[in-house]
């Protein structure tokens, strides 16, 4: 069984540019969250994918914005980047129908 | 608003002491509640979830957590601690009306001295 994986694991930008984010779910899988995770927090919920359409979302600006795809693999976008925006960004995938969330190891994003 | 609050922000013990981490969590609803791990390096590992039944539940590596409703507590224990427990813990609680939404508390750094 293939777990969560993301890509890049590593990425730097500039302030104002765009970045896209992938995520492949874990197998069985047809629910994808993506959470931000600042240095010294606990992640922060975006929001999340069902059915390739948005499922829920937390406190952000539109300028985050998703996708989920017929193999229930998902990007997270991210528009005129900000400094703040630096943190490692999370994928987690679950079946709709269970509680429990898996992890994927992360992107960490710095933007200069 | 939800929110989960973590007490100890870093906790440092020699191998086997006792730990106990403690978690508070805000919510007037009907929550599920986990502990997940990052051990250095790697990515987040559920440790333990409840949903119902039994307040006091089991986890991997010998770790359990209790909950208190009355107190809105999920403290989170193990009773000897090795140096592999090296890592920083969550909490996390979400809505069972909307599970997708998972909030965490800040987490705690747990350093295990051999």
């Amino acid at each position: 069984e293939t777990g969560v994986t993301q890509s890049p694991t590593h990425l730097i930008k500039t302030r104002g540019q765009q970045v896209t984010l992938r995520c492949s779910s874990q197998s069985g899988h047809n629910t994808v969250s993506w959470y931000q995770q600042a240095l010294g927090q606990g992640p922060q919920f975006i929001f999340q994918y069902y059915r390739e359409e948005e499922n829920g979302r937390g406190n952000f600006p539109p300028r985050f914005s998703g996708l989920q795809f017929p193999n229930y693999s998902s990007e997270l976008n991210v528009n005129a980047l900000e400094l703040d925006d630096s943190a490692l960004y999370l994928c987690a995938s679950s079946s709709l129908d269970a509680d429990t969330q898996y992890f994927g190891p992360g992107t960490r994003l710095t933007v200069l | 608003a939800q929110s989960v609050s973590q007490h100890n922000h870093h906790v440092i013990l020699s191998e086997a002491a006792s730990l106990e981490l403690g978690c508070n969590y805000s919510y007037g609803g009907t929550v599920n509640l986990f502990w997940y791990v990052q051990y250095p390096g790697q990515h987040l590992q559920l440790l333990l979830k409840y949903f119902s039944g039994d307040p006091l539940v089991k986890g991997i590596k010998g770790f359990e957590a209790e909950f208190i409703k009355s107190k809105f507590s999920f403290n989170l224990r193990k009773p000897s601690v090795q140096w592999s427990d090296t890592a920083e813990y969550f909490c996390a609680v979400n809505d069972r009306s909307n599970t997708g939404k998972l909030i965490f508390g800040q987490g705690t750094t747990l350093q295990v001295k051999p």
